[in-house]
């Protein structure tokens, strides 16, 4: 068990819908990243959040959003959504402000299928 | 900018004998370096990490990985497959400069008994 908690983990959903996934980091960490697993984009960085705030974007849509509230906790919004949305997102923690040097720590994931 | 390459994506191998998942990588800067697992249906478990300490590296469950930067390599290596083993395996390739991590294609490590 890595400490960082992911619900739901599943989402059957319609496509044009929105959902909004939550995370949970380990006790401690500051920093939240939310990753994209698809079959066909592998495994895809979408945001980081610090302490709160933005501190890093990949390929995230502008169709998704996220944020990280006071208690550190996460949310990942997924709105219009389309087939192609459907995959696994994956949120991992670490203690400080960058994954670079520190260990990353991942939830089990919550599978979004869109229908 | 960054990239990572393993250059395998389906390994097999027999119990008991050796395995090697490779993994180049591109960086401008001195980079960092992962191994992560993915076993089916779980989340990625950190195997190891380099961090510009020793070049080799030991890792969980008796994986290893030696940093060789003149090869730009990366590749991670068990004396002997067990079958719980069997997962798919991710390089990661960092630096403070990116500001992000970048992850390989996955190689699926399959263990026949």
């Amino acid at each position: 068990d890595s400490g960082v908690t992911q619900t739901p983990k599943h989402l059957i959903t319609a496509t044009g819908q929105r959902v909004t996934l939550r995370c949970s980091p380990r006790s401690g960490d500051l920093s939240v990243y939310w990753y994209q697993q698809s079959l066909d984009q592998g495994l895809q960085f979408l945001i980081q959040y610090y302490n709160g705030e933005e501190r890093a974007k990949g390929n995230i849509l502008e169709r998704f959003s996220a944020q990280q509230f006071p208690d550190l906790h996460s949310e990942l919004n997924l709105s219009s959504l389309e087939l192609g949305d459907s995959a696994l997102y994956f949120c991992a923690s670490s203690a400080h402000d960058s994954s670079t040097n520190t260990e990353a720590f991942f939830g089990q994931g919550t599978r979004l299928t869109v229908v | 900018a960054q990239s990572v390459t393993q250059l395998d994506s389906h390994v097999s191998v027999s119990e008991g004998t050796p395995v090697l998942l490779r993994c180049n990588y591109s960086s401008s800067y001195s980079p960092s370096l992962f191994w992560y697992v993915q076993h089916p249906n779980k989340g990625l478990q950190l195997l190891l990490k380099y961090t510009s300490a020793a070049t080799l590296v030991k890792g969980i469950n008796g994986f290893e990985a030696e940093f060789k930067k003149s090869e730009t390599s990366f590749h991670l290596t068990k004396p002997s497959a067990h079958m719980s083993d069997a997962a798919e395996y991710f390089c990661v390739v960092s630096d403070r400069n990116a500001g992000k991590s970048t992850f390989g294609d996955g190689t699926t490590l399959t263990v026949k008994p």
